[in-house]
């Protein structure tokens, strides 16, 4: 069983701070997904890495993947309140199957 | 494009009845993917269905199934429902050409709850 491990499982931050997540595999995936779910809503995809030690912007969201495959984080510079919600990393393998990990909610205060 | 639909959005049952609950994935998209996420147990994969045919399983018990039409609308079953079953089933579709990396598209999710 390929498991993923996502920390922290909560957050609440004011608006401006800085936060990473982070998200561990005891496997390596052929990839990891970000992706972020709103209330009543399904999980958007935010960004794909593939490559071991890759980094990937979006906007104030910084990607990492481990340089050995097996883990990766999020990081978001100045914090905003519409970035709340809940964060998911997912590992690929086996062609569409995701290994989710438990989440992150995150919540930012103006 | 419209996106992924799921009907219904809300469906309450109760104990030992079968549901059963449609995806309609965005068009042109053959992959279809079904997903349980509940609170304790968060996003778990059921199943993916693709151009008709179960392609890859999860680990649920039998009383999940699932299915694909020619349109590549899909649809899943559970019978007997049990309490725990209670969750927010999501669809994801693809348009899969056996990358592992291939963008899914999630539906808003069919809430189920199970009294």
């Amino acid at each position: 069983t390929q498991l993923l491990e996502q920390s922290p499982q909560f957050l609440s931050i004011q608006e401006g701070e800085n936060l990473t997540v982070y998200c561990n595999s005891s496997s390596v995936f052929s990839s990891l997904q970000w992706y972020r779910q709103e209330p009543g809503e399904g999980p958007v995809l935010l960004v794909t890495v593939v490559t071991g030690g890759e980094v990937k912007k979006l906007k104030r969201l910084t990607f990492q993947f481990g340089d050995a495959r097996k883990d990766s984080s999020l990081h978001i510079t100045a914090a905003q309140p519409g970035d709340t919600g809940l964060y998911l990393c997912a590992g690929v393998w086996a062609g569409n199957m995701l290994t989710f990990g438990g989440g992150t909610r995150l919540m930012v205060k103006p | 494009k419209a996106g992924v639909t799921q009907t219904p959005r809300y469906l309450i049952k109760t104990r030992g009845q079968q549901v059963t609950l449609s995806c309609s994935p965005i068009s042109g998209h053959r992959s279809v993917s079904w997903y349980q996420q509940t609170p304790g147990q968060g996003l778990q994969f059921l199943f993916e269905y693709f151009s008709e045919t179960q392609r890859n399983k999860g680990n649920f018990p039998g009383r999940f199934s699932g299915r694909q039409f020619s349109n590549s609308r899909s649809e899943m079953n559970v019978s007997t429902l049990e309490l725990g079953d209670s969750a927010l089933y999501l669809c994801a579709s693809s348009n899969d050409g056996g990358r592992a990396a291939d963008t899914q598209y999630f539906g808003p999710g069919t809430r189920l709850t199970v009294l």
